[in-house]
């Protein structure tokens, strides 16, 4: 299947700094979704993007869907101890009735005070 | 409140004993789907399901059946389980916008041990 590569792979930041990490692909995708995952639980949708350039906010996030449809980045702002966690990226592809999400491999945020 | 609920939370079993694990989810969804989290790979799709009765491959289907017999019950059967099937399994809800369905509301996982 499709592969997305996911940077960075884990970030040490301090509480208050911003936070930037991203996607890429070699192939296009119709939507891309950013999730969040929490030890022991499962992953949790941050936000959804279907357009090409969309930039879309969700309180201290924003992400955006690369023009070309391959990427797209996600920022968190003034970073917080409850943000530590796994973020990933994921792309949906759809084809016809068919529907596929690729997952990024993950994005380890620890959050120091 | 909408959940996603998967059973059971953790289960060890034994080479070649078939087993299943159910999902369910109450927003009446028409869109479900099962994935596999495993360390370094994040997770994978298995099957998942556009309506009842309908339902597809994902990228790793292999060792593992589905079925849609009604809308809110989605359950992964493995017919003959192998320690290679050793994992974190999640099972997903979509809601529909604008045509897309939007993989938003994930179980809490199962985390299954083949011995």
């Amino acid at each position: 299947g499709q592969q997305l590569n996911q940077s960075p792979q884990s970030m040490f930041i301090q509480e208050g700094e911003d936070v930037s990490m991203n996607c890429t692909s070699s192939s296009i995708f119709n939507t891309w979704l950013w999730y969040k995952q929490d030890p022991g639980e499962g992953p949790v949708l941050l936000i959804a993007l279907y357009k090409a350039g969309e930039l879309t906010s969700n309180g201290r996030l924003t992400a955006q869907f690369g023009i070309t449809r391959k990427d797209s980045f996600l920022n968190i702002s003034a970073s917080i101890p409850s943000d530590v966690g796994i973020y990933f990226c994921a792309g949906q592809l759809r084809t016809g009735t068919a529907s596929k999400l690729t997952f990024g491999t993950g994005t380890r945020l620890q959050v120091t005070l | 409140e909408a959940q996603v609920t998967q059973n059971p939370r953790y289960l060890i079993t034994v080479t070649g004993k078939k087993l299943t694990v159910t999902c369910s989810q109450n927003m009446n969804h028409e869109y479900m789907s099962w994935y596999r989290q495993d360390p370094g790979l994040g997770l994978r799709q298995i099957y998942y399901s556009m309506n009842v009765e309908v339902t597809d491959k994902g990228d790793v289907p292999e060792g593992y059946k589905v079925s849609r017999k009604e809308k809110r019950n989605f359950p992964l059967i493995l017919e003959s389980p192998s320690p290679n099937q050793t994992s974190l399994y999640f099972c997903a809800s979509s809601y529909k916008q604008g045509g897309v369905h939007t993989e938003a509301f994930f179980g809490q996982g199962t985390r299954l041990t083949v011995v």
